[in-house]
């Protein structure tokens, strides 16, 4: 069975980091690019950053960078995301997600992590 | 900057019936525009890719047509299980993806 689950989720102070993981099973991990998407509290979904197969190109939402950093390790089959000096407006559930080849969308998603920014 | 616009925001409607989802993007994105439902609680899950083909494991009542700037889905009788939120994405603005902000779909 394809899946992806994420973790690393929690509570932290505004300025604080933290790290979330996805794992992944069911399919070749290394031959996709990966993205992590959010959605805060009762709103839509917004596209946070990607990582290529072999990690040679990534990309962030202007919102998110020179904060997050997306990385991925293939021989784990994992998926990671360093969040550094988060704010409120940070707080979301995070999921990731696969993106499909070819068709510019995301075929399979895991079933989210909570990150709560707040003093 | 794409925007996607997605109308109406909310639709009322009873099982059976058929239901009409619009997205409207502020420019072409020739035929890469996603539809995914997400239910309370759930992660989104991918319905229809590239405009008009059905994703893997999803029913045939469901379908989306369109190309350029408007797009449509189309849930042709609804069931219960189809009461839901509804996303439109594109990523024409290669690498972002932008998604449009909902349609949700409840139970008249």
């Amino acid at each position: 069975e394809v899946q992806l689950v994420e973790s690393g989720g929690g509570l932290v102070k505004p300025g604080g980091s933290l790290r979330l993981s996805c794992a992944a099973s069911g399919f070749t991990f290394s031959s996709y690019s990966m993205n992590w998407v959010r959605q805060a509290p009762g709103k839509g979904l917004e596209w946070v950053s990607s990582i290529s197969s072999s990690s040679s190109y990534i990309y962030y939402a202007d919102s998110v960078k020179g904060r997050f950093t997306i990385s991925r390790d293939n021989a784990k089959n994992s998926l990671y995301l360093q969040m550094n000096s988060l704010r409120a407006e940070d707080t979301a559930v995070y999921y990731c997600a696969r993106e499909d080849s070819g068709s510019y969308c995301m075929d399979v998603w895991g079933q989210g992590t909570t990150v709560t920014v707040s003093s | 900057e794409i925007v996607l616009t997605q109308s109406p925001a909310t639709l009322s409607l009873s099982p059976g019936e058929r239901a009409t989802l619009s997205c409207r993007a502020s420019q072409s994105v020739s035929s890469y525009l996603a539809w995914y439902q997400q239910k309370p609680g759930q992660a989104p899950r991918l319905l229809i890719y590239d405009a008009s083909n059905r994703a893997t494991g999803i029913p045939a009542r469901f379908s989306g047509s369109g190309s350029g700037t408007d797009f449509t889905l189309t849930i042709s009788s609804l069931e219960p299980e189809d009461f839901a939120v509804y996303y439109c994405q594109q990523r024409s603005n290669w690498p972002e993806f932008t998604f449009g902000p909902g349609t949700k779909v409840d139970i008249k």
